[in-house]
C-alpha cells in the first residue's frame, strides 16, 4: 500500500483565495483525520470521519473551513477565503477500528501570503 | 477536555545513553495511547501503540509504558543513537476516536 496520500505537497496562495487540500486514506481504513500543525499551537485535530461521516468537527477553527468525505477513498479540506493565519502544515491520517494505529500522510505545507 | 503534556520540551544527550520521555494526560478514560516520531519537515511515523488494557509495548530499543490511573506514559529509548534525533509526540485517543496530541519532546543525540 502507498500509505496515506496527500496533495498538493506545497501550496502558496494569496489571501482571499480558495484552497482545497486532498487526502486518500489507506484502503480499508474506516477513520480519517485532518490535523493542522503550527509552531505556536502544535498539532491540532480539526475534524475526523468514521465510515465517511463527520464525527467531531469541534476543532475546525471557523466557518471558512469545511471538510468532506464523499467516499471511503477520498476527502477534502477546503478553506474559503484563506487568510495568512491559516499558514500551517495540514496532515491527513487514517486508521481502522481494529488496529487503531494512526498512519499519517506527508502533509501539505500551506502558505497564505 | 483531555490535555496532554510532554516533559521535557527538549532533551540533549550523548550517544549511547538511555533516556526516558514523559507524557501525561488529564482524563484516564482513554482507548489507547500512541507514540510518534517526527523528523524536521516530515510527517509523523508511528512508533508504538498501547491499548488501554496494556501496560507496555516494546519494539527494538524502544519501550513504552502506560499507567492509566496516574495518567502517565513513558517512552524509554535504550542506547541512543544520533539517528534517534527527532521530535517525539504522544497522542491519547478516546473511545469515540478523537486523538489529542502533546506538544512533543525534541531529542538531540550527539555523536
Amino acid at each position: 500500500d502507498a500509505g496515506v496520500i496527500q496533495s498538493p505537497r506545497h501550496e502558496v496562495t494569496e489571501m482571499g483565495q480558495e484552497v482545497t487540500l486532498r487526502c486518500k486514506p489507506i484502503s480499508g481504513h474506516d477513520y480519517l483525520f485532518w490535523y493542522r500543525q503550527t509552531m505556536m499551537r502544535g498539532l491540532e485535530l480539526l475534524i475526523y470521519f468514521n465510515n465517511n461521516v463527520p464525527i467531531d468537527d469541534s476543532g475546525m477553527p471557523e466557518d471558512r473551513f469545511s471538510a468532506k468525505m464523499p467516499n471511503a477513498s477520498f476527502s477534502t479540506l477546503k478553506i474559503q477565503p484563506s487568510e495568512p493565519r491559516d499558514s500551517a502544515v495540514y496532515f491527513c491520517a487514517s486508521t481502522n477500528s481494529g488496529s487503531s494505529i494512526q498512519f499519517f500522510g506527508p502533509g501539505t505545507r500551506l502558505t497564505v501570503l | 477536555k483531555q490535555e496532554v503534556t510532554q516533559i521535557p520540551a527538549a532533551l540533549s544527550v550523548p550517544e549511547g545513553e538511555n533516556l526516558v520521555l514523559n507524557c501525561s494526560f488529564t482524563d484516564s478514560a482513554i482507548y489507547n495511547l500512541q507514540w510518534f516520531r517526527q523528523d524536521p519537515g516530515k510527517g509523523l511515523t508511528s512508533l508504538l501503540l498501547i491499548q488501554s488494557s496494556q501496560r507496555e509495548q516494546t519494539s527494538g530499543r524502544l519501550n513504552a509504558s502506560l499507567d492509566k490511573s496516574s495518567g502517565r506514559s513513558t517512552l524509554y529509548i535504550a542506547a541512543s543513537q544520533p539517528g534517534d534525533s527527532a521530535t517525539y509526540l504522544c497522542a491519547v485517543r478516546t473511545n469515540a476516536g478523537k486523538s489529542t496530541f502533546g506538544d512533543g519532546t525534541t531529542l538531540t543525540v550527539k555523536p
